[in-house]
């Protein structure tokens, strides 16, 4: 069964802090994203890597950043958080090659609070 | 129907009835359009998918409608049962680039009342 795992399901967190958002997917997947969830604005890309060490910006990347050194590990960093940063963090795979339907696997979201 | 605003769109649906949940995407550019369901503490998960070529596209108790025409999508369930309650996103996205970014809408809350 696929599988893609976040970290922590739920972070409590201060301004400035620095936050590590953790993904780790079972499926070989080559294509690793991070969508930030908020009511009403549905889900928004902030970053996304094709392959090991690679990534790519997506529609919101201000204030985050991200690190991909093995395939299987996708990782959401927030160098300072803010308040305006609170919100539930989706990680998907999907898998790149000719069969790709473009189907994402999201994990369960990790929703955190910045206080 | 999809919202641009911060509200979400419900649909409330008794069970045993039809549900129609629409999308209008916006780049005419989009070839590939996909139906996520997420029910609540979890994340999305894929439903039904429809390419360009074709306008219309059946699976288990759920069909997607394709019009290219006026860039709009649907997504039916049959005998909607109270298990389908949950919001439902329709995402696009342009083929060819190799990983398939999906431009995803803001969400329909289904309701299903017993």
């Amino acid at each position: 069964d696929v599988k893609v795992t976040q970290s922590s399901r739920y972070l409590v967190k201060r301004t400035g802090e620095k936050v590590f958002l953790e993904c780790v997917q079972d499926m070989d997947h080559e294509n690793m994203f991070w969508y930030r969830q908020d009511p009403g604005l549905g889900l928004r890309l902030i970053y996304f890597s094709y392959d090991v060490k690679m990534k790519e910006k997506g529609d919101i990347p201000e204030g985050y950043s991200v690190s991909r050194e093995k395939k299987e590990r996708f990782s959401l960093i927030l160098e300072s958080a803010s308040t305006n940063q609170t919100s539930m963090y989706l990680c998907a795979s999907s898998f790149l090659g000719v069969a790709n339907t473009g189907e994402l696997f999201f994990g369960e979201g990790s929703r955190l609070t910045v206080l | 129907g999809e919202s641009v605003g911060l509200h979400l769109p419900t649909l409330s649906v008794q069970e045993g009835d039809n549900s129609i949940i629409n999308c209008a995407y916006s780049n005419s550019a989009s070839d590939y359009f996909i139906w996520y369901k997420q029910e609540s503490g979890k994340g999305p998960q894929f439903i039904i998918d429809i390419r360009s070529n074709m306008d219309k596209r059946q699976g288990q108790r759920v069909t997607v409608l394709l019009n290219k025409t006026v860039k709009h999508l649907s997504l039916q369930i049959a005998a909607t049962q109270p298990g389908d309650s949950a919001v439902y996103f329709c995402a696009e996205t342009r083929s060819g680039a190799g990983s398939y970014q999906l431009t995803f809408g803001k969400g329909t809350k289904l309701s299903v009342i017993p």
